[in-house]
């Protein structure tokens, strides 16, 4: 079974401020098709998670520009370029690469200054 | 609006039974796999169940393989979980998810296995 693993456990971010959270994988998630399966979730306090970027890279609809996502293989970051208040929460990665069973990294957990 | 509504949650004995419901308007449901969720009390989130769209390809993650059943009803557009054999480690908020990417999820409910 893959394995993710996110860095930092917490972060705490002045607003107007870059954030960047780490996740890797124990195995390459890079698919034949070109596509890193690849998705990173955000979980604010007392909601349920909703989806932010898919396969590495995309903006799931409604998703602000100022969140991104980059990395191949088994290397990826989330990066959130000027952090507003509303992004606080938990940050999880998950791969969906050896669907269906679906793997989460622990979480990063997001505050602000 | 793709809408997600689980229930059924509430407190079970050790061994008790409990049958969760997912309610899902929004999109073509029947065109969709789907997948339960669930978090533990301040833990992380740890995927379960999976059902493809027409029901022909079932997974169940380890902790639950054999206690749990995964089902759907395309003509009620609903996803099902009926949970046997509860320990107090599936003490959990339970959601339901749609598809590969996990692309929307409904507000979850909670499931609490206490004597």
């Amino acid at each position: 079974d893959i394995v993710m693993t996110q860095s930092p456990l917490s972060l705490v971010v002045t607003p107007g401020e870059p954030a960047s959270i780490s996740c890797r994988s124990s195995l390459s998630l890079l698919h034949s098709n070109g596509h890193n399966y690849l998705n990173w979730y955000l979980q604010k306090p007392g909601q349920s998670p909703q989806l932010l970027i898919y396969l590495g890279s995309n903006r799931a609809s409604g998703v602000p520009d100022r969140f991104s996502g980059s990395g191949s293989g088994t290397d990826f970051t989330l990066k959130i370029s000027r952090v507003e208040a509303e992004d606080v929460g938990v940050y999880y990665c998950m791969q969906a690469l050896q669907t269906p069973r679906l793997a989460f990294g622990g979480g990063t957990k997001v505050q602000i200054k | 609006e793709v809408h997600l509504v689980e229930s059924g949650g509430g407190l079970v004995k050790p061994g008790g039974s409990l049958r969760l419901s997912c309610a899902a308007s929004g999109f073509l449901f029947s065109n969709y796999s789907m997948n339960w969720v669930r978090q533990a009390p301040g833990k992380g989130l740890e995927w379960l169940s999976s059902i493809s769209s027409t029901s022909a390809y079932i997974f169940y993650s380890d902790s639950v393989k054999g206690r749990f059943t995964i089902s759907r009803d395309n003509a009620k557009n609903s996803l099902y979980l009926q949970m046997d054999s509860l320990r107090a480690e599936d003490t959990a908020i339970y959601y339901c998810a749609r598809d590969r990417h996990l692309g929307a999820w409904g507000q979850g409910t909670l499931v609490s296995v206490s004597s």
